[in-house]
């Protein structure tokens, strides 16, 4: 099975500041990571695709990067409703397995 | 709209069973392989099985041989049993599409581009 860590797993930051979550996955997944943000007592909300394909509708303040095992999520200018809890997953091979998130709160 | 609505949690004692349904809205669902994923309290996220357009599934091993997934294209339904429960099983229950986007170089990525609400399973005596 691969194995996907997140770091830091919170972080405290304000707005208007840029955030930097990275995901690493135990093996490589080529591009196949996606992202996804979650807010208390919600559904996850997709992201992004393939390691840096924004989702139609999603804030252009959202970019991914990376490929093989190591990728981030950069939020350039966090905004108020952006305080969440994000995973990434890999769905390169079954099990799909997810990251175990990280929490962005205020600071 | 696209909409997916689960329903059928609730309490159930160790060992037992509960079927998990969810209702597809808004799309052509026999054309999208679904997927449940569990979240436990305070937990992350665990995918928990899948199916595809063509019926095939896919379960982790934490799953496998207790959980069954299953859909019924004609009324736009995925359905999800769960036999031999254990406390571990508690979890947010939710169902969830798969898009599938390729790109020029005719690789193809998988993703959950729509989840439903959820449904709450507690396997607790």
């Amino acid at each position: 099975d691969i194995q996907m860590t997140q770091s830091p797993s919170s972080l405290s930051a304000s707005v208007g500041d840029r955030v930097t979550i990275t995901c690493r996955a135990s093996q490589s997944i080529s591009s196949h990571l996606n992202w996804y943000q979650q807010k208390p007592g919600k559904a996850p909300k997709f992201l992004i695709y393939a390691a840096s394909s924004l989702q139609s509708g999603v804030p252009t303040r959202f970019s991914g990067s990376g490929s093989g095992t190591d990728f981030t999520l950069t939020i350039s200018s966090l905004q108020p409703e952006d305080f969440a809890t994000y995973y990434c997953q890999q769905s390169y091979s079954t099990p799909l397995t997810f990251g175990p998130g990280t929490k962005v709160d205020i600071k | 709209e696209v909409q997916l609505v689960e329903s059928g949690g609730g309490l159930v004692q160790p060992g037992g069973s509960l079927r998990l349904s969810c209702a597809a809205s808004g799309f052509t669902f026999s054309d999208y392989d679904m997927h449940w994923v569990r979240q436990a309290t305070g937990k992350g996220l665990e995918w928990v099985s899948a199916i595809g357009t063509a019926g095939g599934t896919y379960y982790p091993g934490s799953v496998k041989g207790r959980f069954t997934i299953s859909r019924e294209n004609a009324k736009n339904s995925l359905y999800l049993q769960m036999n031999s429960l254990r406390a571990g099983d508690t979890a947010v229950y939710y169902c969830a599409r798969v898009h599938r986007a390729h790109d020029s170089s005719g690789y193809y990525y998988d993703y959950f581009d729509y989840w439903g609400q959820g449904t709450l399973v507690t396997v607790s005596s």
